[in-house]
């Protein structure tokens, strides 16, 4: 059982576009919501989380969205750079749980 | 302050043989947790640890896979007798305190041939 879908598999966005990644969740005692960005050999980097108790934060370039009755989050890059070019991947967690319950992943490409 | 480091950054072992993890957590993190991420697959939770105590291992196989963290030195993520499957790339987290951000380390890749 997936708890965390993840939507698209591959995404390829011109630059200076906007990437849109989007996440739906199952279990409603989930209450934090990151997203982590992975280059290829790298470890995942933390690039911005959301608590359910707003609809939406903006950190630059990048922003969550929160719609906690539909259970979906999705991140916004705006104005995408071919830096940007990586592998997101959404993730939910439970205060007072360890783990981390990841999505399988965004693999992005910023076309120059 | 360095960050959360894992050697070897690749492995490579033949079936049967044991292959041996190590995380060092941030500097001030007592809190270890162990992830595998199989090929175009999002991470996996395994095990999370504190100093001389496994917290929660409800993500370990039940067999040949261990993991440690002493009073002194790195985790260890210990897998003996491998097998094929067993190829992916593990990765150390390690966080302050419970609940708190958890910071990855550059994973290890293993290989078994």
């Amino acid at each position: 059982q997936q708890q965390v879908k993840q939507s698209p598999q591959s995404l390829i966005v011109q630059k200076g576009g906007i990437s849109i990644i989007n996440c739906a969740y199952e279990n409603t005692a989930f209450d934090y919501f990151p997203w982590y960005q992975q280059f290829p050999g790298k470890g995942p980097a933390l690039l911005i989380a959301i608590r359910p108790d707003v609809s939406e934060k903006k950190e630059g370039r990048f922003t969550i969205s929160f719609n906690k009755s539909a259970k979906q989050f999705s991140l916004h890059i705006m104005d995408s750079q071919p830096g940007d070019s990586a592998t997101y991947f959404c993730a939910a967690s439970n205060l007072g749980d360890d783990k981390i319950i990841f999505g399988k992943g965004t693999r992005l490409h910023i076309l120059p | 302050n360095a960050g959360v480091m894992q050697n070897p950054r690749h492995l490579v072992r033949r079936r049967g043989q044991e292959a041996r993890l190590r995380c060092s957590p941030m500097k001030g993190h007592s809190h270890v947790y162990w992830y595998r991420q199989l090929p175009e697959e999002g991470l996996k939770f395994m095990v999370y640890l504190q100093k001389e105590n496994i917290i929660d291992e409800s993500g370990m196989p039940k067999e040949r896979f261990s993991a440690e963290f002493p009073k002194e030195g790195p985790s260890i993520l210990r897998i003996q007798q491998v097998v094929r499957g067993d190829s992916a790339a593990y990765f150390c987290a390690s966080s302050r305190l419970d609940g708190d951000t958890q910071y990855f380390g550059p994973g290890t890749r293993l290989t078994v041939l």
